[in-house]
């Protein structure tokens, strides 16, 4: 079965970088785009940012244009957010979700995310 | 962006009771990039259905979906205890993908 897990989250000063990992399993990682997905506390989903199947493409929210960077690694099945230049309204529940399709779609399967909290 | 505004708020019904949840798009959507996530407090989010119609693996038929262009509605024929929680609409048709803000289905 599909297992997406996140790891990296925890608590940051403002302006400070972060690398969240989301490692994969229970199907051909190569196959699939992939997605990071936030949610602040008690508030709605926000897209954050997609990677397509092979890595090729990228996309990003405008609101983490520029601050952030998703990559994967099909050697280790595992894709990654570099955050960096973080603020206060980052602070949210990361979650990693598989894509159904190779270059975007819906999200098939979600991880169980990881918090990230922005604050001095 | 395409900006989703989900309807009601809070929807307040007994177990056995139907529902019907409302998305209504800024800009009209091809039903095949609409879809509808379940979310249970402090769990992750759950597809229920994609392509506006059609249901996600392992989801009950009493769930069902329909709409096109600008509205969309997901209904629960009979809603059961572990159908209480949070429904998110979704597209996919446009960057930036968005999500509507939410419907939250309490027990009246």
């Amino acid at each position: 079965q599909v297992q997406l897990v996140e790891s990296g989250g925890g608590v940051v000063q403002p302006g400070g970088s972060l690398r969240l990992s989301c490692a994969a399993s229970g199907f051909t990682f190569t196959n699939y785009g992939m997605h990071w997905v936030r949610q602040a506390p008690g508030k709605g989903l926000e897209w954050v940012a997609f990677v397509r199947f092979d890595g090729s493409n990228k996309y990003y929210a405008d609101s983490v244009k520029g601050r952030f960077s998703i990559s994967r690694d099909s050697s280790k099945n595992t894709l990654y957010l570099q955050m960096s230049s973080l603020r206060v309204e980052d602070t949210a529940v990361y979650y990693c979700a598989k894509d159904a399709r190779r270059f975007g779609s819906y999200f098939h399967y979600w991880g169980q995310g990881t918090l990230v909290t922005v604050s001095s | 962006e395409i900006v989703l505004t989900q309807s009601p708020g809070t929807l307040s019904l007994s177990p056995g009771e139907g529902a019907t949840l409302s998305c209504r798009a800024s800009q009209s959507v091809n039903s095949t990039f609409l879809a509808w996530y379940q979310q249970k407090p402090g769990q992750a989010p759950r597809l229920l259905m994609y392509g506006a119609s059609n249901r996600a693996t392992g989801i009950p038929d009493r769930f069902s979906g329909s709409g096109s262009g600008t509205d969309f509605t997901l209904s629960i024929s009979r809603l059961e205890p572990e159908d209480f929680a949070l429904y998110y609409c979704q597209q996919h048709g446009r960057s930036p993908l968005t999500f509507g803000g939410g419907t939250k289905v309490e027990i009246k």
